[in-house]
């Protein structure tokens, strides 16, 4: 099955800072990367995908990706970060053939005034 | 309904008691998730159903787990003789492709 590496636990940051958060994926097919975020006691929502098209996904809240074939790396990046954007962030990978979707462990971003 | 729909929201059991967790899936997803997060921790994948196909079960963490998913469309997780590090939350997903929608979650804890 394929997997998913987050290469940070958490990524602390000050506000208008940028960040990056790192994922790294292993599959022996080709995938659909995906992007969730989980605001404190909130559920899971999607952040951006990749499927096909432009390598370079944009999605809500001014986050974009960049899906890496060669380094098999999906990095989320925001220019300027708010507090507002204090979450964890999961990286997830679902094959083309299949929904068998995984989750990396997460990534904690903690944007401090 | 318009989400994923999972009952109950919050779930206090003594320990050693059997526990069931529902989970309501978008209409007309195939794909249906099981997934727990302890706290602090990422999602942890328990079990995967997709249409008519043998679930799997790769992630279940022990043989007190089951799951069953019946007529395509509602899933229970079972937790038999809960332990406490059987506390968190349960989270379920629905999927056609290209994406999850999740419920929110029923909060477990075993005391």
């Amino acid at each position: 099955a394929q997997s998913v590496t987050q290469l940070d636990s958490q990524v602390p940051v000050f506000e208008e800072a940028p960040v990056e958060l790192r994922c790294n994926y292993s599959s022996s097919v080709s995938v659909y990367l995906f992007w969730y975020v989980q605001y404190p006691n909130q559920g899971l929502q999607l952040l951006l995908k990749y499927l096909s098209g432009s390598t370079l996904v944009k999605g809500i809240n001014g986050f974009e990706a960049e899906f890496n074939k060669s380094q098999t790396s999906f990095h989320l990046r925001k220019p300027s970060v708010h507090i507002s954007d204090t979450a964890e962030y999961f990286c997830a990978v679902s094959p083309y053939n299949n929904n068998d979707m995984r989750f990396g462990a997460g990534t904690r971003l903690t944007v401090k005034p | 309904g318009a989400g994923v729909s999972q009952s109950p929201s919050n779930k206090v059991t003594e320990k050693g008691k059997d526990v069931e967790l529902r989970c309501d899936p978008i209409s007309g997803h195939t794909a249906l998730y099981w997934y727990r997060q302890s706290l602090g921790q990422g999602l942890e994948f328990l079990i995967y159903f997709q249409g008519n196909s043998a679930p799997d079960k790769s992630g279940l963490p022990s043989d007190r787990f089951s799951a069953e998913r019946t007529g395509g469309s509602v899933s229970t997780l079972t937790i038999q003789r809960t332990q406490q590090e059987d506390s968190a939350v349960y989270l379920c997903a629905s999927s056609p492709q290209g994406g999850y929608t999740f419920g929110s979650g029923t909060r477990l804890t075993v005391v």
